[in-house]
């Protein structure tokens, strides 16, 4: 199936810092992406939805100012965490719809990156 | 976007077979079904999707009734690794914009 990969996979960064995290589809192209976060014990909540080419849309009460997407190319979206306070420690996943013309509607999701501010 | 509501958590000795059933009182024509399992410190990964029936893969069962108001996931003979969180989600796959909403899964804790 296709493949999402997210980089880094784990990042820790002093408070007031900002970290970048990349979400790539590696085998096919995707118009959307999507931004998840997840804390310990507690299921994923989507953060925004990243368009090729267009601003994302960000989901009520998710800092447009704070989390920055950007989603430049086919293949790459990327969310900055800009001042990054401890309470921004997280799991963030990225994920990808299936391509037009695969039969699966799968969504693809990538691994994960574990960011821990200081 | 409709809502699903699964059991917080499922026990089960390895060997057994392993239904999980969610509810989705208010799942709409252009839905599908799809349910996703997560490791700790990992992304979802795809199980098995459906829109109505039975859908069967090398993984799982998807039952799925008439009514569609409700899906069950069955997992045949689990073992230890089979131990995730199971989600179960509703929602238009064929809009590519839509995205995939998770409710707070099932915790599925499987012993030897």
């Amino acid at each position: 199936g296709a493949v999402v990969s997210q980089h880094p996979s784990r990042v820790i960064c002093k408070s007031g810092t900002s970290v970048k995290i990349e979400c790539r589809s590696l085998d096919f192209q995707a118009t959307t992406m999507f931004w998840y976060r997840q804390f310990p014990k507690k299921s994923l909540m989507l953060m925004a939805t990243s368009n090729e080419g267009s601003k994302a849309t960000y989901e009520q009460g998710v800092e447009k100012d704070k989390f920055l997407i950007n989603h430049a190319s086919l293949t790459l979206s990327t969310l900055t965490v800009t001042s990054a306070h401890p309470e921004d420690s997280s799991f963030y996943i990225c994920s990808a719809r299936a391509p037009a013309g695969v039969p699966s509607d799968e969504q693809y999701f990538g691994p994960g990156t574990r960011l821990t501010v200081t | 976007l409709a809502k699903t509501t699964q059991p917080i958590s499922m026990d089960s000795y390895e060997g057994q077979e392993v239904n999980i059933t969610c509810s989705h009182n208010n799942i709409a024509t252009n839905d599908y079904i799809t349910w996703y399992q997560q490791f700790p410190s990992q992304g979802p990964r795809f199980i098995i999707q459906g829109y109505k029936t039975k859908v069967t893969n090398e993984v799982a069962s998807l039952f799925i009734p008439a009514d569609r108001k409700s899906s069950t996931l069955s997992l045949p003979r689990v073992s230890l690794s089979d131990t995730a969180v199971y989600y179960c989600l509703v929602g238009d796959t064929n809009s590519g914009n839509t995205p995939l909403v998770f409710g707070k899964g099932t915790r599925l804790s499987v012993i030897a």
